[in-house]
């Protein structure tokens, strides 16, 4: 049992440039969501779905995308990549939407 | 929709002592508060959770106490020991509001001094 996987663990991007960071689970969790982890701003979503084909906003989705194809995979699209970008990403899953079990984050650079 | 607010950002106690960290929330009718400790380099973990119908809940040194009618629910954490350290989320949760999700506070940073 895996749990909530993430890749890459670390990237750098040039401004402009869009990328795709991967996340999948194995618990069979109905909710995933996508946050990004800023210093001092706590942990804010940006994406989240309830569901296989079902996603919606949340907090901060300005220049992401989602889709949910399937139970296991919930992947976030950056569009062209910005230098506010810049942060930690964690993606989560949940059975209820009530415990988050989160994955191990990716550290993203945007120069 | 909800709004989470956490004090105090940083906390330094000596090993031993007890910490304290407060969090208040918004929306009447947030029902789900979990807690969350994240260590240096590694992802957020959920260590204690409560739901609005319990004032209490205890896990060996850990606890949480809710006030709804205050709405603010605060951790506890006594005779802490050095691998307490690392910074602590609240967060909390209304089923009919911020869309059902749970929305995070900014993060105590608690540091154990040996």
């Amino acid at each position: 049992n895996a749990g909530v996987t993430q890749t890459p663990k670390f990237q750098v991007l040039k401004t402009g440039q869009s990328m795709t960071l991967q996340c999948a689970q194995d618990m069979n969790h109905e909710y995933m969501s996508w946050y990004r982890q800023d210093p001092g701003m706590g942990l804010r979503l940006i994406h989240y779905s309830v569901g296989a084909g079902i996603t919606d906003q949340g907090e901060v989705p300005n220049g992401y995308n989602v889709s949910r194809s399937t139970t296991e995979d919930f992947p976030l699209r950056l569009l062209s990549a910005a230098p506010s970008q810049t942060s930690v990403y964690f993606c989560a899953s949940s059975l209820n939407r009530d415990e988050q079990y989160f994955g191990p984050g990716t550290r993203l650079t945007v120069t | 929709g909800e709004n989470v607010e956490q004090h105090p950002s940083t906390l330094s106690v000596q090993e031993g002592d007890s910490a304290v960290i407060k969090c208040t929330y918004s929306d009447s009718a947030s029902n789900y508060f979990p807690w969350y400790k994240q260590e240096l380099g590694k992802r957020p973990q959920l260590i204690i959770d409560i739901r609005s119908n319990v004032g209490e809940k205890k896990d060996q040194r850990i606890a949480v106490t809710l006030n709804k009618t205050a709405k603010h629910f605060s951790l506890h954490i006594t005779e802490t020991q050095p691998e307490d350290s690392a910074v602590y989320f609240c967060a909390a949760r209304s089923y009919g509001g911020s869309q059902g999700n749970l929305i995070f506070g900014k993060g105590t940073k608690l540091s154990v001094k040996p």
